[in-house]
């Protein structure tokens, strides 16, 4: 089965230096990896996706995330943290079952930017 | 605008009763999906569907029943055979085996049991 592990409960941060939240994943055949964020008591928002192509995926809200294959990760960065940037950050792999497929979801990791 | 609605978004429940989540999308996806999310535990698949009149269970099915009468309303029913069901649930969709297999997700329902 399909995984993802992302090895941080919490990352800090101090407004505008670079971050990094951590994923790795496990696949067997080419992998489909994304992250979503989460703020409280609210659903979860589509931040980038990794399918195929150039390594380095741009997405929303000034975020990327590097594929890198060697290393089975897909780390999620930003180059300047703002303090909105606070919240709980979920990578996400696809799995295909019987031809259904659904996201498997690693720990979350909740990221603090301190003013 | 599109998107997913999820009603209540704060529940409470007595011991002992069902209560139904309703999950309702106007996006003509295919698939929905419903998470149950626990705290340090990330997100957990209950139940799946990919199209009408079909659903699948997921990794957390016990205590839980789900229906897909119409494409786009998925409801849950969390029953009291659910152990410990004060969690929060969140209800997803994606346009189906078509796409890449990027979910939508609803603003979720808090479910607590007194």
């Amino acid at each position: 089965a399909q995984s993802v592990a992302q090895p941080e409960d919490q990352v800090n941060v101090a407004e505008g230096n670079p971050l990094t939240v951590k994923c790795t994943y496990s696949v067997s055949g080419n992998p489909y990896l994304f992250w979503y964020v989460q703020y409280p008591n609210r659903g979860l928002q589509f931040l980038l996706k990794y399918i195929t192509g150039d390594n380095l995926v741009k997405g929303s809200y000034g975020f990327e995330a590097e594929f890198n294959k060697s290393q089975t990760s897909f780390h999620l960065k930003k180059p300047s943290a703002l303090v909105s940037d606070s919240a709980l950050y979920f990578c996400a792999v696809r799995d295909r079952i019987q031809g259904a497929q659904k996201l498997v979801f690693g720990q979350g990791t909740r990221l603090t930017i301190n003013p | 605008d599109g998107g997913i609605t999820q009603s209540p978004k704060y529940l409470f429940r007595k011991e002992g009763q069902n209560v139904t989540l309703s999950c309702e999308q106007n996006l003509n996806h295919d698939a929905m999906y419903w998470y149950r999310q626990d705290p340090g535990q990330g997100l957990r698949l209950i139940y799946y569907s990919q199209i009408v009149n079909d659903f699948q269970k997921g990794d957390i099915a016990e205590g839980y029943s789900v229906s897909r009468e119409k494409k786009e309303s998925f409801p849950l029913t969390v029953t009291s055979a659910q152990k410990n069901p004060t969690a929060f649930y969140l209800c997803a969709s994606s346009a189906g085996t078509v796409n890449t297999g990027e979910l939508f997700f609803g603003e979720g329902s808090r479910l607590t049991v007194l």
